[in-house]
């Protein structure tokens, strides 16, 4: 178990660009989730898969991100046209039951 | 909707002053709620699940209690390197999202 991986760690862009984050979850885990994190704020859901599928996508999630899952392994999410409101710290979780393990995140600025 | 509050938002302690983080929600239905850890620019670290009211869970220096309107995390003795903040999260079907609370930042000063 060599728990929740995500690259990159950092990302600076321009407001405008797209920019792509990958997580890798924890191997047996069937489940991936998304989550966005503001400063002073709690974890915000984005999305959840079980494996392939994409079950749930939160309303307040924009048509500018998109999130996939091939083969229910890893999942990326991408943001497109990236707007400074975007500049956030974005969480990947994994799951087998229940609790719900967290990755590093990838911490997004948008200049 | 689901609604999670913590508080205090910030807790300051001296070394080895007990002390308990409260976590009281709002939700249709619970089906486990949890406990974080989460160090500045890192990922929130598991601690605790607990599923029915009046079930308790220890680690080391923290216990976390369930109530059917709240949760509170018991920390005894605290040492400066439990400086941190918590968070809670609630999850209203099985494998499901969590919706979390904004947060304790604990201190503990030496």
């Amino acid at each position: 178990d060599t728990g929740v991986s995500q690259d990159p760690r950092h990302k600076i862009t321009k407001r405008g660009q797209n920019v792509t984050f990958r997580c890798d979850p924890i191997s047996e885990h069937n489940r991936l989730y998304w989550y966005r994190q503001t400063l002073g704020q709690g974890p915000e859901f984005l999305t959840y898969f079980q494996n392939e599928a994409q079950l749930e996508k939160s309303r307040l999630l924009s048509d500018r991100f998109s999130a996939e899952r091939p083969k229910g392994s890893f999942s990326t999410l991408e943001i497109q046209r990236t707007e400074q409101g975007d500049s956030a710290m974005y969480l990947c979780a994994s799951s087998s039951v229940d609790t719900q393990y967290f990755g590093p995140g990838t911490r997004l600025t948008v200049l | 909707e689901d609604q999670v509050t913590q508080s205090p938002e910030a807790l300051r302690l001296q070394e080895g002053e007990s002390s308990s983080l409260n976590c009281s929600y709002t939700v249709s239905g619970l089906r486990g709620l949890f406990w974080y850890r989460q160090d500045p620019g890192k990922g929130p670290e598991f601690l605790f699940t607990l599923y029915s009211a009046g079930e308790e869970k220890e680690k080391e220096r923290l216990k976390a209690t369930l109530t059917k309107k709240e949760s509170f995390l018991h920390i005894t003795a605290p040492k400066p390197e439990d400086s941190a903040t918590y968070l809670c999260a609630v999850q209203i079907s099985r494998a499901g999202k969590s919706t979390f609370g904004d947060g304790t930042t604990l201190t503990v000063k030496p």
